[in-house]
């Protein structure tokens, strides 16, 4: 079983301040990360999906980094809004033919 | 959510009753995935379908049995059901290969076994 790992466990911030996650994965037999944001109440929706070392995404204020050769990746959230505060998950894909490993998540909560 | 659609939302059944929980798509996607959420330990795959009539396993199926007769229902059976199952079950779709798109959840079925 892969170990995926997100820190920390949950985060509260003020409104305004930026904040950032992690997401350590295997270094080998890398394929894909995913980030999903799970706001409570509903269902997981896609962020991004990386697949190239360096990789960048970006969607408004969240950006993500990627790091295949050590076996991480960043979601950045700039100038947190009260809206933000919800589970932001991270999956990992190992290998052409594998499923989406997924952390555990960390719980955002902001502020007004 | 838009395009998927699971059913029952809630559910109370007791122990060791068979229950079937429907994962309904209407995006003509051909994966599709059955996940449980419980504290703890985030979600974790239990059976999917990359076709009609193809399915596999996923790190948590003992006890859970999957069938997948039309491209748009995949249904996930629990052939006797524990109190360790009760749990938040999960549909995802996704149209092609995991690593190019995101997957498309689901609202979630509430199951609790007495």
């Amino acid at each position: 079983i892969l170990n995926v790992e997100q820190s920390p466990q949950s985060l509260h911030v003020q409104e305004g301040d930026s904040t950032n996650f992690t997401c350590s994965f295997p270094s080998s037999n890398f394929y894909a990360l995913h980030w999903y944001r799970w706001e409570t109440a509903k269902s997981p929706e896609a962020l991004f999906v990386m697949t190239l070392n360096g990789d960048e995404k970006k969607k408004g204020r969240i950006s993500a980094t990627l790091n295949t050769k050590e076996g991480y990746s960043y979601l950045y959230i700039k100038g947190s809004q009260p809206e933000d505060s919800a589970t932001y998950l991270c999956a990992f894909v190992a290998g052409a033919n594998s499923k989406l490993t997924f952390g555990k998540g960390i719980t955002l909560s902001v502020r007004p | 959510d838009a395009g998927i659609t699971q059913s029952p939302r809630h559910k109370v059944t007791e122990t060791g009753t068979p229950v079937t929980l429907r994962c309904h798509q209407t995006e003509n996607h051909r994966y599709m995935y059955w996940y449980r959420q419980d504290p703890g330990h985030g979600l974790r795959l239990i059976h999917y379908s990359y076709g009609v009539k193809d399915t596999d396993k996923g790190e948590v199926s003992d006890g859970y049995s999957v069938s997948r007769s039309k491209t748009e229902d995949f249904l996930l059976t629990l052939e006797s059901a524990t109190s360790s199952q009760t749990s938040v079950y999960f549909c995802a779709i996704s149209r092609r290969a995991i690593w190019d798109y995101g997957y498309t959840f689901g609202s979630g079925t509430r199951l609790t076994v007495v």
